[in-house]
């Protein structure tokens, strides 16, 4: 079966860098999507790979490697207002969105 | 309006109830979805309409029924449901239906409680 595997939770310090790591193992890989959903909000796209490599965003940053099935999302210089969860999807061979449950993100002062 | 909107937002109803969710999408895109999002689950792909025809139906059961009379609205009727159904319920929608780099974008979802 088509599994997407990321931490149920994690805490950071504001002004901090946190990692936020998904494995994943889907039926053909068509790109990478790292999806922010504040409490109560709609998801928002943040980021999408589909080569080998690391995109830079601003504070944000994510990476990818197919070969290992891995991919995580970089947040660096952490506000406040990054505490939400956060989604990683693949698309797999049937450009078919396949979900994480999400890894809910918690900023401490 | 901009990007995807849904109503109501919050909806609370009785098992017996018959109600209808909405959906509008002023981006001019061609893909529609209808997803369920449940505490710590993932998204659970329910429906997706690519032109106004269903193109995908994930196993949902009968008591949810979609209707998309045109390629910017999308309905999802409710009757009979069951207190597991409450979740919340996510609309989304995208250019084109497949290929790379397929961003979706959400609407904030409509917050159902079945008592």
């Amino acid at each position: 079966g088509q599994n997407i595997d990321q931490p149920t939770e994690m805490t950071a310090t504001e002004g901090a860098i946190v990692q936020i790591n998904c494995t994943y193992q889907t039926s053909g890989f068509n790109g990478l999507f790292w999806y922010q959903q504040h409490a109560g909000e709609a998801p928002t796209f943040l980021s999408y790979n589909v080569l080998d490599g690391l995109e830079e965003k601003g504070r944000f940053s994510s990476f990818l490697s197919r070969s290992k099935g891995y991919s995580y999302l970089l947040l660096k210089e952490l506000q406040m207002k990054d505490s939400a969860s956060y989604l990683c999807a693949v698309l797999d061979s049937n450009y078919q969105l396949i979900w994480g449950a999400g890894t809910k993100l918690i900023i401490k002062p | 309006e901009t990007g995807v909107t849904q109503t109501p937002r919050h909806l609370v109803m009785g098992m017996t109830n018959k109600k209808s969710l909405k959906c509008e999408q002023h981006l001019g895109h061609n893909a529609m979805y209808w997803y369920k999002q449940s505490a710590k689950k993932p998204l659970e792909l329910m429906f997706v309409y690519s032109l106004e025809e269903r193109v995908e139906n994930n196993s949902v059961p009968s008591r949810f029924s979609p209707e998309c009379p045109n390629s910017s609205h999308l309905f999802l009727h409710l009757h009979t449901l069951q207190p597991e159904d409450s979740a919340l319920y996510l609309c989304a929608s995208s250019q084109r239906l497949a290929g790379s780099y397929n961003e979706q974008f959400f609407g904030p979802g409509t917050r159902l409680t079945v008592l």
